[in-house]
């Protein structure tokens, strides 16, 4: 099946750091990747799509600036968050889809679960 | 009204029953139709997709889509307290689009 790679799976660090995290597809060409938040016993939010070679398109209320996504490739997506904050503490998690034609499932990656300190 | 209502739950059943969890979804145009399974502290993982209506069955998963009601469901038949879990309905219009993913139903297998 489609594999979806995200690392790391976890980060403690101290407010202001700029904390990166990669999404790979390890099995297929990802056209789209998604960035998703989500916060304990809350639901999926959808932060920004992204699809290859183009700048990524932010959902409502998401800080372009502050969540930094890079879709260098097929097969690599990365969020950076900058200057993180406290309130930046959140599960992050990516999910990947191959191309569009057929409507293909999104695939997930493990998640990154953020802690600032 | 949200684009694709769930019953949060927490949907109880006993080890063996059929689990049916619902969605409902207002894009009338609506094209894809998938069930994700998310474990408690853990990232969605894909259980079934569904394009036409009807059912669609893999192994104890059955996926029912009907376009014109508007609804998908998923039945899980004999239930196990492994399938305790987040159950979470997304919806996509276009091929090339997003999904809306539903608020997601618990679901709790009682041994």
């Amino acid at each position: 099946g489609a594999v979806v790679s995200q690392h790391p799976s976890r980060v403690i660090c101290k407010s202001g750091t700029s904390v990166k995290i990669e999404c790979r597809s390890l099995d297929f060409q990802a056209t789209t990747m998604f960035w998703y938040r989500q916060f304990p016993k809350q639901s999926l939010m959808l932060m920004a799509t992204s699809n290859e070679g183009s700048k990524a398109t932010y959902e409502q209320g998401v800080e372009k600036d502050k969540f930094l996504i890079n879709h260098a490739s097929l097969t690599l997506s990365t969020l950076t968050v900058t200057s993180a904050h406290p309130e930046d503490s959140s599960f992050y998690i990516c999910s990947a889809r191959a191309n569009d034609r057929g409507g293909q499932p999104q695939h997930f990656g493990d998640g990154t679960r953020l802690s600032i300190l | 009204q949200k684009e694709v209502e769930q019953n949060s739950g927490p949907l109880s059943v006993p080890e063996g029953a059929i689990a049916s969890l619902n969605c409902t979804y207002s894009d009338r145009g609506s094209q894809s139709f998938f069930w994700y399974r998310q474990y408690s502290g853990k990232s969605p993982e894909l259980i079934m997709f569904i394009y036409s209506n009807g059912d669609k069955e893999d192994g104890r998963f059955t996926a029912q889509l009907n376009k014109a009601s508007q609804y998908v469901s998923l039945l899980i038949r004999d239930s196990q307290p492994s399938d305790s879990a987040t159950y979470l309905c997304a919806v996509r219009k276009t091929n090339a689009g997003k999904s809306t993913f539903g608020d997601g139903t618990t679901l709790t297998v009682k041994p």
